[in-house]
């Protein structure tokens, strides 16, 4: 039954290096969402897409890119990693217009600690 | 001020007690108002949803929403140890352009 899945739980990478977080989902979706979640701070917009080919800065895009090459598939890039990149992030989906009024499918994070 | 701000918490209860999580709101915009329960070490899963003023019931879950004091609210009814982890209320427009989340609440039922 898993619809959103995001390729690793946990991660550990050194400062400078370049990140790449899959996401994939099976609910053939339209939508899909890159957020980090922090204490304190809740989910954080970083990046989202409507379609393939297409990206829109979130929030706190700096730091990181996106990449939709497929319609089930959304990358999220840090071209250099650095500690205050250290977070939980977390990729979403949902269904065309009206479908984000009835919620976000969320897969379960993946924990990025950047050494 | 932030857009939208919940009960930092942690909230700890007893087994069967009545709860109520809190969030307000500035953005008169806001329309949806949804309510989200994260588990440890998974995603956000929707829990409820509910359009413009009023409560909805399902099960031991309500959710009321006050837009004239920009506040909503989740009751959960004879909580179970079942109900711990961290709920996060969120938030749209007419539009869905503007998603926004709570931090969260994180509750804890204990037996």
């Amino acid at each position: 039954d898993v619809k959103v899945t995001q390729s690793s739980r946990y991660l550990v990478k050194r400062t400078g290096e370049k990140v790449f977080l899959e996401c994939v989902q099976d609910m053939d979706h339209e939508n899909m969402f890159w957020y980090r979640q922090d204490p304190g701070l809740g989910l954080r917009l970083i990046y989202f897409s409507y379609d393939v080919k297409m990206k829109e800065k979130g929030d706190i895009p700096e730091g990181y890119s996106v990449s939709r090459e497929k319609k089930e598939r959304f990358s999220l890039i840090l071209e250099s990693a650095s500690t205050n990149q250290t977070s939980m992030y977390l990729c979403a989906s949902s269904p065309p217009g009206t479908g984000a009024f009835y919620g976000y499918t969320f897969g379960s994070g993946t924990r990025l600690t950047v050494v | 001020q932030k857009e939208v701000e919940q009960d930092p918490g942690p909230l700890s209860v007893p087994e069967g007690a009545i709860v109520s999580l809190n969030c307000t709101y500035s953005n008169s915009a806001f329309q949806y108002f949804m309510w989200y329960r994260q588990y440890s070490r998974k995603g956000p899963e929707l829990l409820m949803y509910t359009y413009s003023s009023g409560n909805k019931e399902d099960g031991r879950f309500t959710a009321q929403v006050d837009k004239s004091s920009k506040y909503i609210s989740l009751f959960i009814r004879d909580s179970q140890p079942s109900d711990s982890a961290t709920y996060l209320c969120a938030m749209s427009d007419n539009y869905g352009q503007n998603f926004v989340f709570g931090p969260g609440t994180r509750l804890s039922v204990l037996p």
